[in-house]
């Protein structure tokens, strides 16, 4: 079984276009996250919630919205998709929100490529 | 804040020869200490952390990593390295404090030849 599973593996789409990436986790954890690794593999976080309340929004545009319907899923929504968009995507979760009493379990990432 | 440099962006190793990842952070408070791999393909996975205690912490695969306070480094090693363990190697840090922020380096591309 996949711990954490994020849908889908990758994604082509044209600029200006709104798209969603789905993530899942059966780990039972409270706490699951979204990053952002460039094509230089630098990984930036954008965003963490806490059953389903919203702990962490680093500095991300306001066209990326997260929604959480519950504590195993967190989807990510883009609007109006634009070139410097284009990265790999990680959902990742943890059972508490202090790093060190938890690993993050990351899924295999959504490659998005935006032309 | 805290900050993670990983001073090597590539590291080329033979197969059974060892290998050292170097990191150093900078950071204000005390940190918290990780080091992740990704295999291609896939998503990061905790090799090991240090939180208090030995300074030399040991990981899963042979890994282990040694905390070094006044050099403010965390860096990483193997004595004998396989193919398999050809991946991206990632340090990152997180304050002692409740503000839960987990900073990643840039990453270290080890690519083990036979």
């Amino acid at each position: 079984d996949t711990a954490v599973s994020q849908t889908p593996k990758y994604l082509v789409t044209q600029m200006g276009n709104d798209k969603s990436i789905k993530c899942e986790q059966n780990l039972g954890h409270d706490t699951m996250y979204w990053y952002k690794q460039d094509s230089k593999k630098f990984l930036k976080i954008m965003f963490s919630y806490n059953n389903k309340e919203l702990i962490i929004n680093e500095t991300v545009p306001n066209r990326f919205s997260p929604k959480s319907p519950d504590k195993a899923h967190l989807n990510l929504h883009i609007n109006s998709l634009e070139l410097g968009d284009s990265a790999v995507y990680f959902c990742a979760s943890s059972s508490s929100t202090a790093s060190y009493n938890s690993p993050l379990h990351f899924g295999n990432g959504t490659r998005l490529t935006v032309t | 804040a805290q900050s993670v440099t990983q001073l090597d962006s590539q590291v080329p190793v033979f197969e059974e020869a060892p290998v050292e990842l170097r990191c150093n952070y900078s950071s204000s408070v005390s940190v918290y200490l990780f080091w992740y791999v990704q295999y291609p393909n896939q998503g990061l996975q905790l090799l090991l952390k240090y939180l208090s205690g030995s300074t030399l912490v040991k990981g899963i695969n042979g890994f282990e990593a040694e905390f070094n306070k006044s050099q403010t480094s965390f860096h990483l090693r193997k004595p004998s390295v396989h193919i398999s363990d050809t991946a991206e190697y990632f340090c990152a840090v997180s304050r002692r404090s409740n503000d839960y922020k987990l900073s990643f380096g840039a990453g270290t591309t080890v690519t083990v030849r036979a």
